[in-house]
């Protein structure tokens, strides 16, 4: 069965430096993986998806991901954040099924001035 | 504008008293579904629809039902609520999960005292 992994609950970040986001996940057949954007009081939005094809993966605001199939990973990056960008991010998975989006738990940024 | 509408967005209940969450979306999407969040959980499905008339449980569907027997809507039911049916609610939708994710909605916020 898939399985995602956050490996961060939280990550605190000065406005302008660069971030990343860490996700693993764990799947059996072919992976299609998104990363979602849920700002305070509001619902999720898709930042990026992959599906397949290049392993680098541009998104909405400046993100993108990497998908590294030998480490099974998919890491959040953007190289210069915003207050903007506080909110929480979500790494997913399809089902095997195509019926649900598995979620990992869920990542705080939290950028400062 | 393509939406995922839920109401309502805010609700307070008592211990058993029968309520449902509506949502509808208008993108003609086949796929709907149902998620809860809870802190440190991550969002779980609780059931989705394939299409009208074809619906399908989660991994946490205990306490709940769906129907759908209109494309476009997807009503939640609690027949009894408890307490720990207190969560954030996400209705969702897509024309294919593992292609498109979903779309989801602004999200109800039910507390069950």
């Amino acid at each position: 069965a898939q399985s995602v992994t956050q490996l961060d609950s939280q990550v605190p970040v000065f406005e302008e430096a660069p971030v990343e986001l860490r996700c693993n996940y764990s799947s059996s057949v072919s992976v299609y993986l998104f990363w979602y954007v849920q700002y305070p009081n509001q619902g999720l939005q898709l930042l990026l998806k992959y599906l397949s094809g290049s392993t680098l993966v541009k998104g909405i605001n400046g993100f993108e991901a990497e998908f590294n199939k030998s480490q099974t990973s998919f890491h959040l990056r953007k190289p210069s954040v915003h207050i903007s960008d506080t909110a929480e991010y979500f790494c997913a998975v399809s089902d095997e099924a195509g019926t649900a989006l598995i979620f990992g738990k869920g990542t705080t940024l939290s950028v400062s001035s | 504008e393509a939406q995922v509408t839920q109401n309502p967005r805010y609700l307070i209940t008592v211990t058993g008293k029968k309520l449902t969450v509506t949502c509808s979306q208008n993108m003609n999407h086949e796929y709907m579904s149902w998620y809860r969040q809870d802190p440190g959980l991550g969002l779980r499905q609780i059931y989705y629809s394939m299409n009208v008339e074809v619906t399908d449980k989660g991994d946490v569907p205990e306490g709940y039902k769906v129907s759908r027997k209109e494309k476009r809507n997807f009503p939640l039911i609690l027949e009894s609520p408890s307490p720990n049916q207190t969560s954030l609610y996400f209705c969702a939708s897509s024309r294919g999960v593992a292609n498109y994710g979903y779309t989801f909605g602004s999200g109800t916020r039910l507390t069950v005292v």
